[in-house]
């Protein structure tokens, strides 16, 4: 069974820049998309983006990203470790939300709290 | 990109009865990429109905899914004390991805 968490700083100063890593257990994370998605306290859900690695020697997996979010954000993975990580940079209060990592539609992390403030 | 919009808001219910739940797209979803999930406070979306069909594994019988193309449906035959929650629907086959805004099922 395909198990995902997330974890990283719960606390992010402004403009600093946010670093999440979702360890999968149970699978190789070759071969499949996995997404990052956020949820805003109260609010619905929105896709930053996933990445998709085949596996394939010297290919470091291709990215896809939500337009709105696309000039701040970099996804990448780990396959020696079987992780992979967000990184979305100058962040302001908007940014606040619980951060999902996922493999889409089906499996889903828990969640974490990320909250942007001084 | 592919816009859902989920009606209604709020659906107040009893037990018992029956919820119908709508997602409408913007444009055609890709191949029915379009998938229901069910979350509850304080936890993470779960996946009910995949392909707009297809339950996934271990979810009761009383969800279904249906439609294609722009519109699609989910059906809770006989809302049971634990289906009062948030339902979301996604449609994964058109980048971007994206999520209506959500209907709740709360209690009459």
């Amino acid at each position: 069974q395909v198990q995902l968490q997330e974890s990283g700083p719960g606390l992010v100063k402004p403009s600093e820049t946010l670093s999440l890593t979702c360890t999968v257990s149970g699978d190789s994370i070759s071969g499949y998309y996995w997404s990052w998605i956020r949820q805003p306290p109260g609010k619905g859900l929105e896709w930053i983006g996933y990445i998709y690695y085949s596996g394939t020697t010297h290919y470091s997996g291709s990215t896809n990203y939500n337009p709105s979010l696309k000039s701040r954000v970099t996804i990448s993975a780990d396959t020696s470790k079987n992780q992979f990580s967000l990184k979305l940079s100058s962040v302001t209060a908007a940014d606040t939300a619980v951060y999902y990592c996922a493999r889409v539609p089906s499996v889903w992390g828990k969640g974490t709290t990320v909250t942007v403030s001084s | 990109e592919i816009v859902l919009t989920q009606s209604p808001g709020t659906l107040s219910l009893s037990p018992g009865e029956r919820a119908t739940l709508s997602c409408r797209a913007s444009q055609s979803v890709s191949s029915n990429s379009l998938a229901w999930s069910q979350q509850k406070p304080g936890q993470a979306p779960r996946l009910l109905i995949y392909g707009a069909s297809s339950r996934a594994t271990g979810i009761p019988d009383r969800f279904s899914g249906s439609g294609s193309g722009t519109d699609f449906t989910l059906t809770i035959s006989r809302l049971e004390p634990e289906d009062f929650a948030v339902y979301y629907c996604q449609q994964y086959g058109t980048s971007p991805l994206t999520f209506g805004q959500g209907t709740r099922v709360e209690i009459k």
